[in-house]
């Protein structure tokens, strides 16, 4: 199993750009995850799905965010547009009621 | 709503042991553990699952009182690979949202 794959794993963009975030889940998994991660604030939950269904966005800071799922190998997260406070590490993780496995994060750099 | 976590750093040598606690201030239907070393993402320990269920991951264990929503992770006789950061992670009911902690820096020296 190759695990959960993100992309990319490093972005620099420039203020106003839109950013977009992709994860494949590991297959057979029904949950995801987008989390952002910085020193301040920590491991931060961003919106999550089940079955491809979003269940609670609640921590999706901004209208600028986005997230989609629309199969159950795919999900996107979207800025538009984004701004410096943007920066961090965006993770996605997927599992079951046994655990999470996380991707390998893309660090977001928007200058 | 976030669970909290106790102590926040410890530093040990090789072969000490150390406790991470993990409190909720809401019910708990499962407490996850996870371990993340600088630069990588979490990697998922254990899951816990009733209250009162204790599991074991090695020399790395953990313990749930579901009454006292509390979570604690042990860690006996450590080794130098056991230093990174330890988050705990809490669903308050079945198919719900895994919020973590803010962590634990755990470093062992030799």
């Amino acid at each position: 199993d190759a695990g959960v794959i993100q992309s990319p794993r490093h972005e620099v963009t420039e203020m106003g750009q839109e950013v977009t975030l992709r994860c494949k889940p590991i297959s057979g998994h029904n949950s995801l995850f987008w989390y952002r991660q910085t020193m301040m604030r920590g491991l931060e939950l961003l919106i999550y799905f089940n079955n491809n269904v979003p269940i609670d966005d609640s921590g999706m800071p901004e209208d600028r965010f986005s997230a989609k799922m629309p199969n159950a190998s795919f999900s996107t997260l979207k800025i538009q547009p984004s701004e410096p406070r943007d920066s961090a590490v965006y993770f996605c993780a997927s599992g079951w009621i046994g655990g999470y496995t996380f991707g390998s994060g893309t660090r977001l750099t928007v200058v | 709503q976030q669970p909290v976590q106790s102590p926040q750093a410890v530093i040990l040598r090789e072969g000490e042991d150390a406790v991470i606690n993990c409190s909720s201030s809401k019910a708990l239907y499962s407490v996850h553990w996870y371990r993340q070393k600088h630069g990588e993402a979490p990697v998922f320990l254990m899951i816990l699952l009733k209250g009162g269920e204790q599991k074991g991951h090695e020399k790395i264990s953990a313990s749930f009182n579901e009454k006292k929503q509390q979570s604690s992770l042990y860690l006996t006789a450590s080794q130098l690979s056991y230093s990174g950061t330890y988050f705990c992670g809490t669903v308050n009911n079945q198919g719900g949202k895994l919020i973590f902690g803010q962590g634990t820096e755990l470093s062992v020296k030799p």
